[in-house]
């Protein structure tokens, strides 16, 4: 299968600061998603990338879609300590159905 | 705003046993698919599902595995005879046809025992 390699693997950082991570693959993707996770419940959609280039906010969250397609980054802004969670990117390739996730940036805010 | 259903929230079986996953799309999605994870690990891909077959699927699902869509809304994850090796949250996503966001269920923890 796919691997999709995020970084960092882990973050501690203190609240108010902004965050970066990212996700790399060694294939072409069409589509790259970003989920939040907290303990025990399901990924919860943060945002949707269609194009390369394409630059997307969800509040104090921007996403981009990296311009290679092998790439896409996740920024937090102004963190604050309800941003703990597991952060997954998720990408599918021209085709198929199947998306594949990354391996996971664990974000934890010190308050 | 919808959300995909699943139950049961736990599932408790004993190795060997068979168990049926459940999970309830949201309404109009085309796609469906399940996934697992692992404690500590990261999603896994078992199956996607589109137009009443099976369009993908990953190693993991092997014989014992299978899915349905048995009445246009349900849509469950059968596990015949399950193994310890089993045990994981199993996680139900469904996306619209038209474009690519996929939506996640809140997942099924299975313990095999």
């Amino acid at each position: 299968g796919q691997q999709l390699n995020q970084s960092p693997q882990s973050m501690f950082i203190q609240e108010g600061e902004d965050v970066s991570m990212n996700c790399t693959s060694s294939s072409i993707f069409n589509t790259w998603l970003w989920y939040k996770q907290d303990p025990g419940e399901g990924p919860v959609l943060l945002i949707a990338l269609y194009k390369a280039g394409e630059l997307t906010s969800n509040g104090r969250l921007t996403a981009q879609f990296g311009i290679t397609r092998k790439d896409s980054f996740l920024n937090i802004s102004a963190s604050i300590p309800s941003d703990v969670g597991i952060y997954f990117c998720a990408g599918r390739l021209l085709t198929g159905n199947q998306f594949y996730f990354g391996t996971g940036t664990s974000l934890t805010v010190i308050p | 705003e919808p959300e995909v259903t699943q139950t049961p929230s736990h599932q408790v079986t004993q190795m060997g046993q068979e168990v049926i996953l459940r999970c309830v799309p949201i309404s109009n999605h085309l796609y469906f698919y399940w996934y697992r994870q692992i404690l500590g690990q990261k999603v896994e891909f078992l199956v996607s599902f589109y137009n009443n077959e099976i369009s993908e699927k990953s190693e993991i699902f092997d014989d014992q595995f299978s899915v349905e869509r048995p009445d246009g809304s349900n849509f469950t994850l059968k596990i015949r005879s399950t193994k310890l090796e089993d045990s994981a949250m199993y996680f139900c996503a469904s996306r619209p046809g038209v474009n690519e966001k996929l939506f996640f269920g809140s997942g099924t923890q299975l313990s095999v025992l």
